[in-house]
């Protein structure tokens, strides 16, 4: 049982480098987030998305890309990196409403340098 | 200030001590509660939903006041397990199931 897959789950970047974290679910679920966790903050929900091919802003959004071109996969991109990128990503998906579960992947810990 | 509060501790306790957590929250209008577990470097899991009428899992109970606008949790009979921290998660309903997370209470309990 996968569930909520990320990659890579470690990554160090130089500062304006771009990448690309991967999320993927196999459990056929409509909604996707992309979260950023970093100390005294919580979790900050950064782009989601309620379907295949929507995508939508979150609370930080600033300096981040998102995909959904197809629905087991969303993608979060990193176009020039900073320093203040440095962080924890995680991934969750949930069904599509109601007071439903969140699934969170393993987490990317990202080092901008 | 911040959409959903908690005192991030940490709380150290004996193992078989009973602890509580509290949260709050500042919409109102917050449809649907959790709490999540979060042990050191792992993601997130689903510890409970949080029920207006109350509801318990085994050591674990969890209460919802609307009116004040705060979540509880209650861990009976601690043990060493238990020691992770705690998020308080609340969704304001709306478009796209969106959760908004506490920062967690971290919790250590202790031989």
């Amino acid at each position: 049982n996968a569930g909520v897959t990320q990659t890579p789950k470690f990554r160090v970047l130089k500062t304006g480098q771009s990448m690309t974290l991967l999320c993927a679910q196999d459990m056929n679920h409509e909604y996707m987030y992309w979260y950023r966790q970093d100390p005294g903050m919580g979790l900050r929900l950064i782009h989601y998305s309620v379907g295949e091919g929507t995508t939508a802003k979150g609370e930080v959004p600033d300096g981040y890309n998102v995909s959904r071109l197809k629905k087991q996969n969303f993608l979060l991109g990193l176009e020039s990196a900073a320093p203040s990128q440095t962080s924890v990503y995680f991934c969750a998906s949930s069904y599509s409403t109601g007071a439903t579960e969140a699934f969170f992947g393993q987490g990317t810990r990202l080092t901008v340098v | 200030r911040k959409e959903v509060e908690q005192d991030p501790g940490p709380f150290n306790v004996p193992e078989g001590a009973t602890v509580a957590f509290n949260c709050t929250y500042s919409n109102s209008a917050s449809q649907s509660f959790f709490w999540y577990r979060q042990d050191c470097r792992k993601e997130p899991k689903l510890l409970m939903s949080v029920y207006s009428s109350g509801n318990e899992d085994g050591r674990f109970t969890a209460q919802l006041n609307r009116a004040s606008q705060y979540i509880s949790l209650l861990i009976r009979d601690s043990k060493l397990s238990d020691s992770a921290t705690y998020l308080c998660v609340v969704n304001y309903g709306g478009g796209g199931n969106k959760l908004t997370f506490g920062t967690g209470t971290q919790l250590k309990v202790e031989l």
